[in-house]
């Protein structure tokens, strides 16, 4: 079975400063990876994706994650935090041949001023 | 570009009423799901399908029915709508497995429907 696991389920920082989001899946097969952020009343939309081609995925708005096998961990990073940022995140896993999304519980990250 | 489309926006309905939620993409995808958002729990897949002419249960079925019409349309139906049905519903596309295994597939989401049950 896959699932996906993120760590906190709300995360506060101040503009500025490094965001860490966390994310730990299982899965018995090499997965595809995803970050996806839901704004206010907003859809999803994708950040980032990890497709086993490079372990550093770079993702739009300074978003990056770093995909470590070892740790079965797939956490969003950014150097410094915009009050845009704050936002919904989302840890998503899929097989490729399934064709399913598996969504984490979400993250909510909050960015003082 | 649309991308992915649903209707409405935004539904109260009474306890026992029926519904269906509209969704269309114009990006060609075999795939397409439902799924609901309540708080705390992420997105739960409610039904999807692989391609046209299938349709399969996901993690919360009951309750609900879906109708792949076309390529392009993906219904979801509510035929005796519950309290425990209040949430937010996103529709999504991918272009799916079929298109020869191709990892990395992201999905594509509407902007949601806000439903609620009373």
């Amino acid at each position: 079975a896959q699932s996906v696991t993120q760590l906190d389920s709300h995360v506060s920082v101040s503009e500025g400063t490094p965001v860490l989001l966390r994310c730990n899946y299982s899965s018995s097969y090499s997965p595809s990876l995803f970050w996806y952020v839901q704004h206010p009343n907003k859809g999803l939309q994708l950040l980032l994706k990890y497709t086993s081609a490079a372990t550093l995925v770079k993702g739009i708005n300074g978003f990056e994650a770093e995909f470590k096998k070892s740790e079965t961990s797939f956490h969003l990073t950014k150097p410094s935090a915009h009050m845009s940022d704050a936002a919904e995140y989302f840890c998503v896993v899929t097989l490729p041949w399934r064709g399913k999304l598996i969504f984490g519980q979400g993250t909510t990250l909050q960015v003082k001023p | 570009n649309a991308g992915v489309t649903q209707t409405p926006k935004f539904q109260v309905l009474k306890t026992g009423q029926s519904m269906t939620l509209q969704c269309a993409q114009d990006m060609n995808h075999n795939s397409m799901y439902w799924y609901r958002q309540d708080p705390g729990m992420g997105l739960r897949l409610i039904y999807y399908s692989a391609s046209e002419g299938t349709t399969d249960k996901g993690e919360v079925p009951n309750g609900y029915n879906v109708s792949r019409l076309n390529k392009r349309e993906f219904s979801l139906r509510l035929e005796s709508a519950a309290p425990s049905q209040t949430s937010v519903y996103f529709c999504a596309s991918s272009e799916g497995p079929l298109q020869g295994a191709r990892i990395g597939t992201e999905a594509f989401f509407g902007q949601g429907t806000r439903l609620t049950v009373v």
